[in-house]
């Protein structure tokens, strides 16, 4: 089983920040990676398949990038909107996985 | 618009069986993969089940392999995934999602609660 990592857990962060996830893939996934969001009483919202392209709808202002098996999810200017918990997951192997999470907070 | 609906979830005892249902409207399921995601309460996701858009394959977790089976009807354009035996660890929100890759359209949730 692939284990995804994510870090950190939690981020305290202000509206305006420049926001940088990581999840680590503990084997090869090539670009087979997913982010997603998701808010409190909410179902998760894909924000990046193929570990770099945006899902239909979804702002600019969200980047995914790879380097090996180091996945990050940028977001370029937080806006109130964004605070929520973000998931990595790998479909590159059955079973497929996801990572802890990382709740992004209002500082 | 593309949309999932998942119904079923409810209270039930343990060693007792639950199917759940997602209907899907906007797009046919039959051209897709499907999957069941499930999150326990406070927890993070855990992917439980797919099947493969002509049902040539199933996957599902190790810890519900010979428990739920994952199935489709074509006609009424929903998937169900029967759960048999199940355990208090099974209780969590249920989450129907289409396979695209990512999985890039999922249903509300149907909660499952398995308890004496």
């Amino acid at each position: 089983e692939i284990v995804m990592t994510q870090s950190p857990a939690t981020l305290s962060v202000s509206p305006g920040d420049r926001v940088t996830l990581s999840c680590r893939a503990s084997q090869n996934v090539n670009s087979n990676f997913a982010w997603f969001q998701q808010k409190p009483g909410q179902a998760p919202r894909l924000l990046i398949s193929g570990a770099f392209n945006r899902a239909t709808g979804i702002p600019a202002r969200f980047s995914g990038s790879a380097s090996g098996t180091e996945f990050t999810l940028t977001i370029s200017s937080l806006q109130s909107e964004d605070f929520a918990v973000y998931y990595c997951q790998q479909y590159n192997n059955w079973p497929l996985t996801f990572g802890g999470g990382t709740k992004v907070e209002i500082k | 618009q593309v949309q999932l609906v998942e119904s079923g979830g409810g209270v039930v005892q343990p060693g007792r069986s639950l199917r759940l249902s997602c209907v899907a409207s906007g797009f046919t399921i039959s051209e897709y993969g499907m999957h069941w995601v499930r999150q326990a309460p406070g927890k993070g996701l855990e992917w439980v089940s797919s099947i493969s858009y002509d049902t040539d394959s199933y996957y599902y977790t190790d810890s519900v392999k010979g428990r739920f089976t994952i199935s489709r009807d074509i006609s009424k354009n929903t998937l169900f995934l029967q759960m048999n035996s199940l355990r208090v660890e099974d209780s969590a929100i249920y989450y129907c999602a289409r396979r695209t890759g990512g999985m890039d359209v999922w249903g509300q949730g149907t909660t499952v609660i398995v308890s004496s």
